[in-house]
Order: C-alpha cells, then structure tokens, then sequence
C-alpha cells in the first residue's frame, strides 16, 4: 500500500496556465507539508497543514494555495504559472505530537513550465 | 537562523570501503534529525532518525549515524558500501518548536565504484 501519494506524477504546461497537484495519505497522520526541490536538488518547505489548519506558510507567491479537505489530503493550486515554477513538489506526512515526528515522503510531481 | 550544512557535494568510495557522509546544523531549539536518500527521478526515502536518548541510531540498508551535541553535528556511517548505494543522501533538521518544519541540507552525491 503506498503511504504518501502523489498525482500527477509528471505535469508539463504553458506559463500562465493554473494547475493542481493532489497528495493523499493513509498513514493517520495529522500534519501534511508541501516541500519543492529546485533544479539543484535543494528542498524547502512551502506548507504545512495541521487537521486541515495552515500552520505554516513560508514565504510563497500569493499565485501557491494550499487547500486541505480534510487530515488525509493536501492539494496544492498554482495560478498563473511561471517558468521559475519548474521544479519537483513533494508532499510528506507526519504526526504532530508524541515524539514521532519523522515525515513520509511522496513520490514528487515533477512540473516543467514552457 | 536555522541551517544545515553537507559539506561534500560529492563523494566517490570503492565498492566494500567504508563511509562517512557529514552532516553540521545551526538550531536555535532542540532538534531533531533524520537522514534521506534519493534515488534518481524518486522520492525520498527515510534512512534513520534521532529524536533523544542513545545517540548512536541504526537505520536500514546498514547505516548508522551518531549524533553529537557539542560539535552539532550528525554524521553517516555505512561500514562496507554496496553499488546500489549510489544515490543523493540528504540531512535534514526539524524541531517541534518550528512547526515540525525541516531543514534540509543540500545533499551529498555518493558514487560506488567497482
């Protein structure tokens, strides 16, 4: 069974086009991240929803919304796509509290703005 | 500012030889670690982790990493590497106090000869 997944896994589309990625869990964790790995593989957090609340938002062009349904699912909207949005997405999971903290990555939504 | 530093972008060891992959953070809380590796075009799968408590931790694949306080750092050890351990290996930090956020150094590629 996959923990963390991830669709689509591959996402190719013209500058100022909106798009969505979407990452679902079935792990029971109560937290979900965004993290983008740029070109030169360097990950940085962009999210993080607790029990469907924003918990953090670094700092994310206005064009990124988050949206999470409920604890299992976190989505993720771009509007107005720009080349500079060509990079890896990666969802995670983990739990808040209770000293498990470690995160579960998915796959990666591999997107690439033309 | 929290930070986390690979100092070797790349490393090349024999098949069988040893390994140690450096891994320095800057924290203003308690963190806690983990240890990522990437496979080409996947995600990240979690090596190991040290939350408190004995400061020498086993992962899987037969790694190991220690933790030490007073020189912040947490290094990687695997005692005899194996060709398929060729993959971008990734520190990371987090703590409870920053939201469970993590810091991710920014990866060191380890090359198997045979």
């Amino acid at each position: 069974d996959t923990a963390v997944s991830q669709t689509p896994k591959y996402l190719v589309t013209q500058m100022g086009n909106d798009k969505s990625i979407k990452c679902e869990q079935n792990l029971g964790h109560d937290t979900m991240y965004w993290y983008k790995q740029d070109s030169k593989k360097f990950l940085k957090i962009m999210f993080s929803y607790n029990n469907k609340e924003l918990i953090i938002n670094e700092t994310v062009p206005n064009r990124f919304s988050p949206k999470s349904p409920d604890k299992a699912h976190l989505n993720l909207h771009i509007n107005s796509l720009e080349l500079g949005d060509s990079a890896v997405y990666f969802c995670a999971s983990s739990q808040a509290y209770g000293g498990r903290y470690e995160q579960y990555f998915g796959p990666g939504t591999r997107l690439t703005v033309t | 500012a929290q930070s986390v530093t690979q100092p070797d972008i790349h490393i090349t060891v024999s098949e069988g030889a040893s390994l140690e992959l450096r891994c320095n953070y800057s924290y203003g809380a308690t963190p806690y670690l983990f240890w990522y590796v990437q496979s080409p075009g996947q995600g990240l799968q979690l090596l190991l982790k040290y939350f408190s408590g004995d400061t020498l931790v086993q992962g899987i694949k037969g790694f190991e990493a220690e933790f030490k306080r007073s020189q912040s750092s947490f290094n990687l050890r695997k005692p005899s590497v194996h060709w398929s351990d060729a993959a971008e290996y990734f520190c990371a930090v987090g703590a409870v106090e920053y939201g469970n956020k993590l810091v991710f150094g920014a990866g060191t590629i380890l090359r198997v000869k045979s």
